[in-house]
């Protein structure tokens, strides 16, 4: 079965570095996501992409985030200049436009864990 | 804006018992809701989900849940749980339709024990 895969699956960074958290979404999908979950606390949504663009977004989703589809596999999720409250497991997420059993299911990757220093 | 309630941070089981783990949410248009699971250093794998239709879906794994509009309430169940299901479960709706964010529970860790 296809799956949402994510690198690296741990990041160690310095505080007020950049980091930049790469997902392959499943390759006919076409709505893309970012959530996170900081150790211990619930996952919480990011923001969403489609069509090329940003098309909702959490007040997580702040200045120092941004995404982007860099080509035609790959989503990323940058962070400009870390913080130490940034430190969670960022998990990509994908999903079908339309059509089959499956639409309107999310597939998560594996994450990523995030630690800032 | 929807938000979700898991009643039960904890739920502690013997194995071969049955469980329910308990699920309200608030919404102010139509949902759609989702149990996923996360095991232990995993990511979310989705169980179940509810779109239309029946009120009672099944699932992966022997787990199912009710959707039960009238207590805004989507319960998940399985009769006879096993050490493998001993994992962290969240509830999750969304809107039917427009924003597609889940919005997630804060979880209920089911410790299944032999």
């Amino acid at each position: 079965e296809p799956e949402v895969t994510q690198t690296p699956s741990h990041q160690v960074t310095q505080m007020g570095q950049e980091v930049i958290l790469r997902c392959v979404p499943i390759s006919n999908h076409l709505y893309f996501y970012w959530y996170r979950q900081i150790l211990g606390q619930k996952v919480e949504f990011l923001v969403s992409f489609y069509n090329n663009e940003i098309s909702e977004k959490s007040e997580i989703f702040d200045d120092q985030f941004s995404v982007e589809r860099p080509d035609g596999s790959n989503f990323t999720l940058k962070i400009r200049s870390t913080k130490l409250e940034d430190s969670a497991m960022y998990f990509c997420a994908s999903q079908a436009a339309s059509g089959g059993l499956r639409y309107n299911e999310q597939f998560f990757g594996p994450g990523t864990r995030l630690t800032v220093l | 804006a929807q938000s979700v309630t898991q009643l039960d941070s904890q739920v502690p089981v013997f194995e071969e018992a049955p469980v329910e783990l308990r699920c309200n949410y608030s919404s102010s248009v139509s949902v759609y809701l989702f149990w996923y699971v996360q095991y232990p250093n995993q990511g979310l794998q989705l169980l179940l989900k509810y779109l239309s239709g029946s009120t009672l879906v099944k699932g992966i794994n022997g787990f199912e849940a009710e959707f039960n509009k009238s207590q805004t309430s989507f319960h998940l169940r399985k009769p006879s749980v096993h050490i493998s299901d001993t994992a962290e479960y969240f509830c999750a709706p969304r809107r039917d339709t427009g924003r597609r964010a889940l919005t997630f529970g804060s979880g209920t860790r089911l410790q299944v024990q032999p």
